[in-house]
């Protein structure tokens, strides 16, 4: 594999069931992202992980959890989904941003439905 | 709270210049950055402004101007390939990353 890729590409899931995304980097990069998407709303931060065994909270992390296990892996997991989680989920990672550059690499996004 | 602020759309001629501001207001600023997404696509980093002053990349460029909380992508001799989704974002410090809601350009034959 090259880049990021995520799984599902997409998924129509009823509120109330647990769901995990997962996301997969080779690029060896340390700090991995998980955002969400939403019309007319932009790209929002859910949880960030700087490195291996370290998370962080984003903007809107209520309802999501993540786990950093290794340098490769970053699921993101819907404990009980509501239908307000339907969006456009993109994982991301980078090198360790600095003042000088935070390039980020982001997968294909997972499309995700709760009813 | 923290914002920033895009049009929502702009459209443009092929081979056109065309302007895309970014205003923002954020709690910490360690870097403007700018992004393109076509439909039903990922996003992909196009320039990063940490210091004032415009970058060049091809026919993309960049403008910062922290003092002013001010940035613009510039395009030039646009193609219809430049069709999408642009978004401004601000690294408020460590790894949060703040994005503005997005410019959709238009570009006309």
């Amino acid at each position: 594999i090259a880049g990021i890729t995520q799984a599902p590409t997409s998924q129509i899931l009823a509120a109330g069931r647990r769901m995990t995304l997962r996301c997969t980097q080779d690029m060896r990069h340390n700090a991995m992202y998980w955002y969400r998407q939403d019309l007319g709303l932009g790209l929002r931060l859910i949880h960030y992980s700087n490195t291996a065994g370290t998370t962080g909270k984003g903007e809107v992390p209520d309802g999501y959890s993540v786990s950093r296990a290794n340098t490769d892996d970053f699921p993101l997991t819907l404990a009980s989904a509501v239908p307000s989680q339907t969006s456009v989920y993109f994982c991301a990672s980078s090198d360790q941003p600095d003042a000088y550059q935070n390039e980020q690499f982001f997968g294909p996004g997972t499309r995700l439905t709760v009813l | 709270g923290q914002s920033l602020e895009q049009p929502s759309e702009v459209t443009a001629v092929e081979g056109a210049i065309v302007q895309i501001n970014c205003t923002y207001q954020t709690s910490g600023f360690y870097g403007l950055s700018w992004y393109q997404q076509h439909d039903g696509g990922a996003p992909t980093f196009l320039s990063y402004n940490a210091l004032d002053g415009l970058e060049e990349t091809g026919r993309f460029s960049s403008f910062l101007s922290r003092s002013d909380s001010y940035g613009y992508l510039l395009l030039q001799e646009l193609q219809m390939k430049d069709s999408a989704s642009y978004f401004c974002a601000v690294n408020t410090g460590g790894f949060k990353t703040i994005f503005g809601a997005g410019t959709r350009l238009f570009v006309k034959a």
